[in-house]
């Protein structure tokens, strides 16, 4: 039969708003997570990433938080602008996994002005 | 310093035929990872190459081999072509010690 698609979360932000993507992830034994920006047409975009060993890191207008407890992700994006529009999506790595990313399914981010 | 790149761009072949896909990486990055990406199963790990040799594989069957050569640029074939392995292709290169992976921007391969 039809493969179905994946139903992405969606995010709806008025620009200047500050605005927060979660994700839970599955492994406890990631040590090392990433967030991507995927525009249409290209490949994701390294945004941050952060270490087993933290709980917040910060960017330029980004922050993101890690609770291992609940492994779960947050990316807080800052004075959101519409070119901040595309899908984002959390990876896991680390440990023995070398140069393998497991991805979350990604939440669309529209940013309207 | 140049980004990921990936050739072709585009491509469509048919059902039955094999492919291969070449990703150059960003210089003095070792290791080369490649995914698929489809709107039904999202970004998947295919396999990861590190100083010419295969460090990691996912769950794809046999059909999809790849190789690195002693510059780090990766090919990745995919043999007897089925309709359901149309999808985005990507390439990523990182230093190889579990650092950040960067992308390159995908061969769009159609099956018909």
């Amino acid at each position: 039969g039809e493969s179905v698609g994946l139903h992405l979360p969606t995010l709806s932000v008025q620009e200047g708003d500050n605005s927060i993507i979660n994700c839970a992830y599955s492994n406890s034994a990631s040590d090392y997570f990433i967030w991507y920006k995927q525009e249409s047409g290209k490949g994701p975009q390294f945004i941050i990433d952060i270490r087993s060993n933290m709980d917040k890191r910060q960017g330029q207008r980004v922050t993101v938080l890690l609770n291992k407890t609940v492994k779960h992700l947050s990316l807080q994006i800052a004075a959101t602008q519409p070119g901040d529009s595309a899908v984002y999506f959390c990876a896991e790595g680390g440990g023995t996994s070398y140069g393998k990313l497991t991805f979350g399914q990604g939440t669309i981010l529209t940013v309207h002005p | 310093k140049a980004g990921v790149t990936q050739t072709p761009r585009y491509l469509i072949k048919t059902r039955g035929q094999q492919v291969t896909l070449s990703c150059s990486p960003i210089s003095g990055h070792r290791s080369v990872s490649w995914y698929q990406q489809t709107p039904g199963q999202g970004l998947q790990f295919l396999f990861e190459y590190f100083s010419e040799t295969q460090r990691n594989k996912g769950n794809f069957p046999g059909r999809f081999s790849g190789r690195q050569f002693s510059n780090s640029r990766s090919e990745m074939n995919v043999s007897t072509l089925e309709l359901g392995d149309s999808a985005l292709y990507l390439c990523a290169s990182s230093m190889g010690q579990g650092g950040e992976q960067y992308f390159g921007p995908g061969t769009r391969l159609t099956v018909t």
